[in-house]
């Protein structure tokens, strides 16, 4: 089962503006990690946010996480056109002792319009 | 370049025939992962291996599919008597467990398609 909830799941933004993704998540993690697909390509990863950590940036990416509220957020600012892709929150949690893989949300599909 | 890699990157198969699909991963990383990810969908965890041992293994995974890794190295995943249902992209991850969690770095995956 998919944990993770991407919000939209669809958006659409002029090149230069920024993007915000949403992502909510059920159950207790060891941390949460954003992915980005290119159509035809395989998932790069962008950032891994710890559950002890509240906000990480890395160049133009910006990650929040809430794990009182289970939520997460990603920020792209001045959107670019390689920026179109699909976006994913992805949650590592441990049960039993073991890893259980992470847990992928069906994404958000950005679109940067030139 | 030195990421992970799967072979083939596309197989079409006719219902009931055996696939095995290999994933070299990053050599120095200690994990491997599969996951299976359909149209519109998020990747789903399939199973993982810590070196040679296969450690977790999802309810998707039905006992028609098997995956190894000898000696901790590349994997290979098995799919035997295939169903329409398996069509998928089938993704490859590697990973050096750390102490708070890892970054999981993908493969290109393999696109099954079931005839």
């Amino acid at each position: 089962s998919q944990q993770g909830e991407e919000d939209p799941q669809a958006l659409s933004i002029q090149e230069g503006e920024n993007a915000t993704m949403n992502c909510s998540y059920k159950t207790s993690i060891n941390n949460l990690q954003w992915y980005r697909q290119n159509s035809g390509r395989g998932l790069v990863h962008l950032i891994l946010i710890r559950s002890n950590e509240r906000e990480k940036h890395s160049g133009r990416l910006r990650v929040t996480l809430d794990t009182s509220k289970k939520s997460s957020s990603l920020l792209i600012t001045a959107s670019r056109a390689a920026d179109t892709a699909s976006y994913f929150c992805a949650t590592d949690s441990y049960s039993g002792g073991g890893a259980d893989g992470l847990t992928f949300g069906k994404g958000t599909h950005l679109i940067i319009q030139p | 370049d030195t990421g992970v890699s799967q072979d083939p990157r596309h197989k079409i198969t006719k219902r009931g025939q055996n696939v095995t699909f290999r994933c070299d991963p990053i050599s120095e990383h200690n994990r491997l992962y599969w996951y299976r990810q359909t149209l519109g969908q998020g990747p789903e965890f399939l199973t993982y291996f810590q070196n040679e041992a296969q450690l977790e293994k999802s309810r998707l995974l039905s006992d028609r599919f098997s995956a190894e890794r000898p000696k901790g190295s590349f994997s290979t995943l098995e799919i035997q008597r295939t169903e329409q249902g398996d069509s998928a992209m089938y993704l490859c991850a590697s990973s050096l467990v750390g102490l708070q969690g890892d970054e999981q770095y993908f493969g290109p995956g393999t696109r099954l398609t079931v005839t």
